[in-house]
């Protein structure tokens, strides 16, 4: 069946530091993938995003990588900051509906 | 920069009750979409909107919930004979494109059934 999960609920990483977030998905028909962030009472905030024909998409301090063989997916982010503090939710496009992962929550220590 | 707005941001309600959620999506968008995410756990999808019609939805989405587009900004999200099991945090989201790409998300109504 569809499903999107993800291997680590909890990460914690010095300020500064790059922090690497991995997703696994099932559904090898996904075709576009997408990172959220979702802080304390607020709705999921879009990250990134990246499509099935391409395996690395960056954007501003974040990179996304693509491996479609082991469908795996991962939000790499660049120097983390305390603002970066929050629970990251990859989701894949399954059928025209978003179905989000079990979330990461990212701590980072000053 | 625009964004998805949703009111209350809270709302109490005893069981059996109805409750409408209301949504302002992004003016030129065109998908409209309703999640939950009960707490600690990961974001659900409800339901799907377009042109007036809902395009697809999940098995959570029985017969006690419906969505609306009454005029051209709002989109509401209606819950009768509510239960218990109905509490969590309800999220309205749009998108100009089909797909469902670039969806922006609003910050949500927590929904407490008593």
């Amino acid at each position: 069946g569809e499903s999107v999960g993800l291997h680590l609920p909890t990460l914690s990483v010095q300020e500064g530091d790059n922090s690497i977030i991995n997703c696994a998905y099932s559904n090898s028909a996904s075709d576009y993938f997408i990172w959220y962030k979702q802080e304390s009472g607020k709705g999921p905030q879009f990250i990134i995003d990246i499509r099935s024909n391409m395996d690395k998409r960056q954007g501003q301090r974040v990179t996304v990588l693509l491996n479609k063989t082991v469908k795996h997916l991962s939000l790499q982010i660049a120097a983390t900051q305390p603002g970066d503090s929050a629970v990251y939710f990859c989701a894949e496009n399954a059928g025209g509906k978003l179905i989000f992962g079990q979330g990461t929550e990212l701590s980072v220590k000053p | 920069e625009p964004e998805v707005t949703q009111t209350p941001s809270h709302q109490v309600t005893q069981m059996g009750q109805e409750v409408i959620l209301r949504c302002v999506p992004i003016s030129n968008h065109l998908y409209f979409y309703w999640y939950r995410q009960i707490l600690g756990q990961k974001v659900e999808f409800l339901v799907s909107f377009y042109n007036n019609e809902i395009s697809e939805k999940s098995e959570i989405f029985d017969d006690r919930f419906s969505v609306e587009r009454p005029d051209g900004s709002n989109f509401t999200l209606k819950i009768r004979s509510t239960k218990l099991e109905d509490s969590a945090m309800y999220f309205c989201a749009s998108s100009e494109d089909r797909g469902p790409e670039k969806l922006f998300f609003g910050s949500g109504t927590q929904l407490s059934v008593l």
